[in-house]
């Protein structure tokens, strides 16, 4: 049972690189989310998907992109890396929006 | 912004103990959650109580919901070092097609 996979675990990238977080589930969930976990600050949400070929906005989007081709996968892209996005990234699956939600154990990147 | 709002923030008690940990929220919800953190790991769903519910038990975890003060608790009895986590409540704003909410965090250290 393999759950949510996130990868990479670990990312240091410079100021103006872009890259992909990965996340992919096994649980056949139609719903889909990033959030960004910063001290003090709890989860903040970044985009979620309600099923394959549908995203929307979460509370803090700015420099985030998201896709969701296909109901397993669900990409994280960062567009132009900035010091501000130095934390730690989770994805989380869900059956259904209103029930229990899976996590990963997270991507915890570091922009210099 | 965050739903959800955790209090203590931090709290440190001695094995065998009970822990009082308290969440306030601020829209109508379907359902409120708790979850577990530990550290540099994804969180991981505990326990869900539902708007018509009061009070919830599972082992050693007892919630409660208060609807009128939008207000939860959860009580972990008779604590034990592995205990030792983040917990947090998450609601999910009325809507059963949004992911869930977070609020900050009770970081709970358990003393052996």
């Amino acid at each position: 049972n393999a759950g949510v996979t996130q990868t990479p675990k670990f990312q240091v990238l410079k100021t103006g690189q872009s890259m992909t977080l990965q996340c992919a589930q096994d649980m056949n969930h139609e719903y889909m989310s990033w959030y960004r976990q910063d001290p003090g600050m709890g989860l903040r949400l970044i985009h979620y998907s309600v099923g394959a070929g549908i995203t929307d906005q979460g509370e803090v989007p700015n420099g985030y992109n998201v896709s969701r081709s296909t109901t397993e996968d669900f990409p994280l892209r960062l567009l132009s890396a900035a010091p501000s996005q130095t934390s730690v990234y989770f994805c989380a699956s869900s059956l259904t929006g209103g029930g229990l939600w899976y996590f990963g154990d997270g991507t915890r990147l570091s922009i210099l | 912004s965050q739903q959800g709002e955790e209090d203590p923030q931090a709290l440190s008690i001695q094995e065998g103990e009970n822990a009082t940990m308290n969440c306030s929220y601020k829209t109508s919800i379907n359902n409120l959650q708790w979850y577990r953190q530990n550290s540099g790991r994804g969180l991981v769903h505990l326990i869900l109580i539902r708007s018509n519910e009061r009070e919830k038990h599972s082992g050693r975890l007892r919630v409660t919901l208060d609807t009128s003060k939008k207000s939860s608790s959860l009580l972990i009895t008779a604590s034990r070092a592995a205990d030792t986590a983040s917990y947090f409540c998450a609601t999910d704003g009325g809507s059963g097609n949004t992911p869930l909410v977070f609020g900050k965090g009770t970081r709970l250290s358990v003393i052996a």
